[in-house]
């Protein structure tokens, strides 16, 4: 079956820097997403992966490794406004979107 | 309108009613979705529809029905609901012909059936 493990909640300092892990067995990879979820809100796109190695965009970055089907969302200087739940999602070899269950991170001051 | 809105935002819903959620969007985006999103899971595909005029099943299509009239409108329709289709109902949607990724999200609909 097709699986995406990622933690369950996580708690981080404000100003500080935070890894959000993300493993995958899908059938097929066509690449992975990491989504941003504020509670009662929608889904809101962070970043694409779909070659090893590293992505950086602002404060965020995401790490992709296909050989071991992991990944990461780092997230550094840390805001009050980063509370929310982060979603890893792979896209399987139909090109549709497997989700993990989502991490949610909580900032404290 | 821009980008994508879904109605209504929430409804409850006696089981055995017929209900149908609407999702339009104005970014004439080729693919749409419906996912359904309960407490402690991912996301989960209900359907999909690649461009107007074709449908397909998700991961959870039991229960749920799609039409793709045109390249703006995706409703679903719950023929009969019961109370395990009590959920939030998102819809999106992305442009695969440019080869965009993203998928855009709706604000969402919280349905409740008792």
């Amino acid at each position: 079956g097709q699986n995406i493990d990622q933690p369950t909640e996580m708690t981080a300092t404000e100003g500080a820097i935070v890894q959000i892990n993300c493993t995958y067995q899908t059938s097929g990879f066509n690449g992975l997403f990491w989504y941003q979820q504020h509670a009662g809100e929608a889904p809101t796109f962070l970043s694409y992966n779909v070659l090893d190695g590293l992505e950086e965009k602002g404060r965020f970055s995401s790490f992709l490794s296909r050989s071991k089907g992991y990944s990461y969302l780092l997230l550094k200087e840390l805001q009050m406004k980063d509370s929310a739940s982060y979603l890893c999602a792979v896209r399987d070899s139909n090109y549709q979107l497997i989700w993990g269950a989502g991490t949610k991170l909580i900032i404290k001051p | 309108i821009a980008g994508i809105t879904q109605a209504p935002t929430s409804q409850i819903l006696a089981a055995g009613r017929r209900m149908t959620l609407r999702c339009t969007q104005d970014m004439r985006h080729n693919a749409m979705y419906w996912y359904r999103q309960d407490l402690g899971l991912g996301l989960r595909l209900i359907h999909y529809s690649n461009t107007a005029g074709t449908t397909g099943k998700g991961e959870v299509p039991d229960g749920y029905s799609v039409s793709r009239a045109n390249t703006d409108d995706f409703p679903l329709t719950l023929a009969s609901a019961v109370p395990s289709q009590t959920s939030v109902y998102f819809c999106a949607s992305s442009d695969s012909r440019t080869g965009g990724n993203e998928q855009f999200f709706g604000p969402g609909t919280r349905l409740t059936v008792l």
